[in-house]
This record gives structure tokens, C-alpha cells and sequence, in this order.
């Protein structure tokens, strides 16, 4: 099946440091990859729908200044946290359709980001 | 309220009982999805759905569509189906955008 990865799987930094989280479709192309956070014992909420080519889209709630989405090619996503702070450790997750069958989305592994 | 209700919340099994999780929904969809994740937190897609019945080994997915309602069935429950399954719904209108229920977690016991 469709392997979606994610980069690094946890990351610890200090408060003000910024870091970037990578999303990677390993065999397939995706037009439209979705960032996503969880907070302990919740489900996961949208953060932005990332567009191949184009800016991404943010939910409501969401700051684009210290969420940074870049989607450089049909492959790779990137989330740049930037000067983190304690609140922003979560497990941060993206998922991917495939350009053919967009509908069917395959999630990463996530990765857990802790901010001391 | 929300537009995805699961229920229940949390469910203790014995192995090799029969599951049953349930999904309902509010709002016009285009598919819903069943999602298993484990306590590492890597999320697995176990079917999509917009109608009728799907089916993977031990485990079966059904969807009524007209009573907005869909269920994951585990038949022999092992230990290692031990996870939270979560129900997404991809709403009517064409995005891919997915809402996602709070999802049940699932402990089976050998």
C-alpha cells in the first residue's frame, strides 16, 4: 500500500527555536497533503490543507506566521514550527492522496514535537 | 454537538469476542473512513466507505448512508487489535478535508 513518512518521528527543542517537520509520500504523487496535531487523549484537528505549488490553507484558529507550510513538490510537505514554545508540543501528523485517487488518504506516523 | 459521535468511548474486550464500534454523523458526506491508531501514534487507514459493506480479514465496515450511521465489527478479538479506531467523514462538496470523531478506544484482553 502507500507509504506516507514523516520526519524526524520526535523531536525535543528549546523555546524560541524553530523546527521543521517533513511529510513524505514515498510512492505516489500528492497534489494536496493535510498537517494535523493532536493534544493527548484527543483527536486529531486540521491545521492547513498544503497545495502543491501554491500557499496552503489555514483553519480557523490558526496562525500561518508561526505554522509555515511549504509543499515544494508532489512529494514533500514541510511544517516549519517557528520559535516554538511549551504549548506547541503535540504529535503533529500529515496524511496524502494520491493524485489519481485523492479521496483515499494515508497517514503519516507522526511526529512528537516537546518544547522545553 | 459534534458532527461525528462514536460510540462508545472506551470498550474492554475479552479475546476472541465479537466488537462492534458505531459512527454517526450529521451532515452530508462523500465517504467516511475508519481509522485504527496505536499507542505509538502512526495512524492506519482500515476502509473508506460511502456505501454499502467492506470487508479485511477480521474486520468488516458498513455504512447506511440514508441513517447516517456506520459500524466497524472485530470478529475474534486478539490483544493486538488494542488500539483507538476513529471515524472520519469527508464532507459533501468536494474537498478533501476529513472531520474526525473522538474515537473509541478498544482493549482486548487475553
Amino acid at each position: 500500500g502507500a507509504v506516507v513518512s514523516q520526519h524526524p518521528s520526535w523531536v525535543i527543542c528549546k523555546s524560541g527555536t524553530s523546527v521543521k517537520i517533513e511529510c513524505r509520500s514515498l510512492d505516489f504523487q500528492a497534489t494536496t497533503m493535510f498537517w494535523y496535531r493532536q493534544f493527548p487523549k484527543q483527536s486529531l484537528m486540521l491545521m492547513a490543507t498544503s497545495n502543491e505549488g501554491s500557499k496552503a490553507t489555514y483553519e480557523q484558529g490558526v496562525e500561518k506566521d508561526k505554522f509555515l507550510i511549504n509543499h515544494a513538490s508532489l512529494t514533500l510537505s514541510t511544517l516549519t514550527v517557528t520559535s516554538a514554545h511549551p504549548e506547541d508540543s503535540s504529535f503533529y501528523i500529515c496524511s496524502a492522496g494520491p493524485v489519481l485517487f485523492p479521496s483515499q488518504q494515508y497517514f503519516g506516523p507522526g511526529t512528537r514535537l516537546t518544547v522545553t | 454537538k459534534n458532527e461525528v459521535e462514536q460510540s462508545p468511548q472506551n470498550l474492554t474486550a475479552q479475546e476472541g469476542e465479537f466488537i462492534t464500534i458505531n459512527c454517526s454523523y450529521s451532515v452530508g458526506i462523500s465517504a467516511l473512513h475508519w481509522l485504527q491508531q496505536h499507542p505509538g501514534g502512526g495512524i492506519v487507514s482500515l476502509f473508506m466507505l460511502s456505501s454499502g459493506k467492506k470487508k479485511h480479514g477480521r474486520l468488516i465496515a458498513t455504512i447506511n448512508i440514508q441513517e447516517k450511521h456506520s459500524s466497524l465489527h472485530i470478529t475474534a478479538s486478539h490483544p493486538r487489535d488494542s488500539a483507538v479506531y476513529i471515524c472520519a467523514v469527508r464532507l459533501q462538496g468536494g474537498s478533501e478535508k476529513l472531520v474526525f470523531g473522538k474515537g473509541t478506544k478498544l482493549t482486548v484482553n487475553p
